[in-house]
């Protein structure tokens, strides 16, 4: 079983909609949590992260944290073109180095 | 400030080749890591540098894989002999280090180096 789960997608809306992107995770260790955005060809570019659980907001972005659930979302209200890439979450534990990582969501936002 | 620079941005080589792919991090940054996504998958630490001192190589897949990084700059991996399952694409990422703070470290990725082993 892999340590963080996230649907590869690929997801497709249309211009305007909100979008809701999860990851579930199986190590109850994890601290930090984080989003980040990888256009094609570049590298991941991190958007948001959080610490424990609750919600952050930035924008037109919303992450939230459920560590009782162990579930973790991201929402893009009123999505752009612009938005169109690969969102990938990424954990770890606090005071570790490491990142886990999901697979990445591949999201195409329609005109 | 310049961003992380990774080269070459793709390399195609025969199984059993070798292959050396370079990282240039963010001036300043002391922690250098290396990752990895190999096709259909996530992407996976292999490990991460202090300075020259590697810190953490529980990722790194076999002993055909070599990572230094000399005088705390750049740093080099290198795969030898080069195997069909190594194809991928190998990030690098860099971060400040800072003393005495266990939070989240902000880490900046290069846009990858692109391994085709055929």
């Amino acid at each position: 079983q892999k340590e963080v789960e996230q649907d590869p997608g690929p997801l497709s809306v249309p211009e305007g909609a909100i979008v809701s992107l999860n990851c579930t995770y199986s190590n109850s260790a994890f601290q930090y949590f984080m989003w980040y955005r990888q256009y094609s060809r570049k590298g991941p570019e991190l958007l948001m992260y959080t610490y424990s659980s609750g919600n952050k907001e930035d924008g037109r972005f919303t992450a939230q944290v459920d560590k009782s659930s162990k579930y973790i979302s991201l929402f893009i209200r009123d999505s752009q073109p612009s938005d169109s890439a690969t969102y990938l979450c990424a954990m770890k534990v606090g005071g570790a180095q490491k990142l886990v990582f999901g697979q990445g969501t591949r999201l195409t936002i329609n005109p | 400030e310049a961003g992380v620079t990774q080269f070459p941005s793709h390399s195609v080589i025969e199984k059993g080749q070798t292959v050396t792919l370079r990282c240039d991090p963010i001036s300043g940054h002391d922690n250098l890591y290396w990752y990895r996504r190999v096709m259909g998958k996530e992407i996976k630490f292999l490990l991460h540098f202090v300075k020259e001192s590697k810190q953490d190589e529980s990722g790194m897949p076999n002993n055909r894989f070599l990572a230094e990084r000399t005088g705390g700059t750049y740093s080099t991996l290198k795969v030898q002999p080069a195997e069909l399952e190594d194809s991928g694409v190998y990030f690098c990422a860099s971060s400040r280090l800072l003393a005495g703070v266990s939070g989240a470290n902000v880490l900046t990725f290069g846009a990858g180096s692109r391994l085709t082993v055929l």
